[in-house]
């Protein structure tokens, strides 16, 4: 199994509607971040965790909520998709200790691909 | 202006060959440096991290330039399988550490 899991992979939805992306770790890491990656833009920070209770907004937050539940899981949530919420979503992990082996090294679930029309 | 960028490619070139592109910083108090290898729609992987003295894993060899704020990844000896989309990404400390992506380099090593 991954060790970070995105659902779902794909999805097609309408303007308006609720969309949630969920995302599950088994790496053990305390951080977690969503990520948007669009053609020809590098990925952008939506929101990150570095813990269960604590939330942040990142670069792009506008349009999005998310929502830590476990150490493990991570969902994001479009509470009204629009067309330019189209994007390939990713979900990813990092340790929480700075200087240890492997800090601030991002795993990557393999991506939710959303669509909206 | 961009906190990271990439040329985007496409680089072609025939196996065996040495390919090398660089990715330009923009913030001076960058701390770490590493670079993603990504293949068409799935998700980046880490290919390295680029220290200060320069490193090398293999057939891959990052550079680092403090001074004219860029670093470089050169491939030697190009295999077909070589053939990704390779993200530059950048780490900054202020309040908090942020990671900045650039764009992607793609590289297409052909027969």
């Amino acid at each position: 199994d991954a060790d970070v899991t995105q659902t779902p992979r794909n999805r097609i939805t309408k303007t308006g509607k609720r969309i949630m992306l969920e995302c599950s770790q088994t790496k053990g890491h305390d951080r977690m971040y969503w990520y948007r990656q669009d053609p020809g833009l590098g990925l952008r920070l939506i929101y990150y965790s570095f813990d269960v209770k604590d939330i942040n907004k990142g670069e792009i937050s506008d349009g999005y909520s998310v929502s830590r539940q476990a150490q493990a899981k991570f969902s994001l949530s479009l509470e009204s998709a629009i067309p330019n919420q189209t994007a390939l979503y990713f979900c990813a992990t990092s340790p929480s200790r700075t200087g240890a082996s492997g800090a601030n090294v991002l795993t990557f679930g393999a991506g939710s691909r959303l669509t909206v029309l | 202006r961009k906190e990271v960028e990439q040329d985007p490619g496409p680089f072609n070139v025939p196996e065996g060959a040495t390919v090398a592109f660089n990715c330009t910083y923009s913030n001076s108090a960058s701390q770490s440096f590493f670079w993603y290898r990504q293949d068409c729609r799935k998700e980046p992987k880490l290919l390295m991290s680029v220290y200060s003295s320069g490193n090398e894993d293999g057939r891959f060899t990052a550079q680092l330039n403090r001074a004219s704020q860029y670093i470089s990844l050169l491939i030697r000896d190009s295999k077909l399988s070589d053939s990704a989309t390779y993200l530059c990404v950048v780490g900054i400390r202020s309040n908090d550490y942020k990671l900045s992506f650039g764009a992607g380099t793609t590289v297409t090593v052909r027969a």
